[in-house]
């Protein structure tokens, strides 16, 4: 079955600065990644989505790119601010729809 | 319209139990996931229903662990016998279909003591 792996763990920055966030996915056949937030105490929300027909993707601060060959994504994020610390996960499903997220990475964006 | 909702926000059960976790999904969406999360880690995935199919229950741990969606709309994630290794956040999520936006409860947190 699906295996993603999500690096870092934890990743902090100065406010301003960018923060990248990479994925790796196991199931060739995944064809949409999904990137969630979630803050404390919170229920995941999704910030950006891609599917296998798009090499990248992005909205204002954030971006998400797509390399279907070496089997990874990436989440980029542009002059991070402090209410952008969370956690983020990264997810990939496959044909059948099964949603399988990374382990997470801990952003804290410091003032 | 609302968004999904799970009840109860809390659970506290005794070690060997019943329990019961519902799941309310977004109005019309065919799509309905139960995830299992536990702290600093990823949401776990337990079962896909696609209406009121179990699309893929591989990710129920064993067979103490059961969910059913009888009318393609509410779930209920059923734990029989429960242990303190249960002890987790429950997210269910529902979405219009595979590969579109999943929309997530707030949980259940379960604490079996």
């Amino acid at each position: 079955g699906e295996n993603v792996e999500q690096h870092p763990s934890t990743l902090s920055v100065q406010e301003g600065d960018s923060a990248v966030i990479k994925c790796t996915y196991s199931d060739s056949a995944s064809n949409y990644f999904p990137w969630y937030k979630q803050e404390l105490g919170k229920r995941p929300q999704l910030i950006i989505d891609i599917r296998s027909n798009v090499g990248e993707k992005k909205d204002q601060r954030i971006a998400v790119t797509l390399n279907k060959t070496a089997k990874h994504f990436s989440l980029h994020i542009t002059e991070t601010q402090p209410e952008d610390s969370a956690v983020y996960f990264c997810a990939a499903s496959d044909q059948g729809g099964k949603l399988i997220f990374g382990q997470g990475t801990e952003l804290s964006v410091k003032p | 319209g609302a968004g999904v909702s799970q009840t109860p926000s809390n659970k506290v059960t005794e070690k060997g139990k019943y329990v019961e976790l519902r799941c309310d999904p977004i109005s019309g969406h065919t799509a309905l996931y139960w995830y299992r999360q536990s702290l600093g880690q990823g949401p776990e995935f337990l079962i896909y229903f696609q209406g009121t199919g179990a699309a893929d229950d591989s990710g129920l741990p064993n067979d103490r662990f059961f969910a059913v969606r009888p009318e393609g709309s509410v779930s209920t994630l059923k734990i029989q016998r429960t242990e303190r290794g249960d002890s987790a956040v429950y997210l269910c999520a529902s979405s219009r279909g595979s590969n579109t936006e999943a929309f997530f409860g707030q949980g259940t947190r379960l604490t079996v003591v």
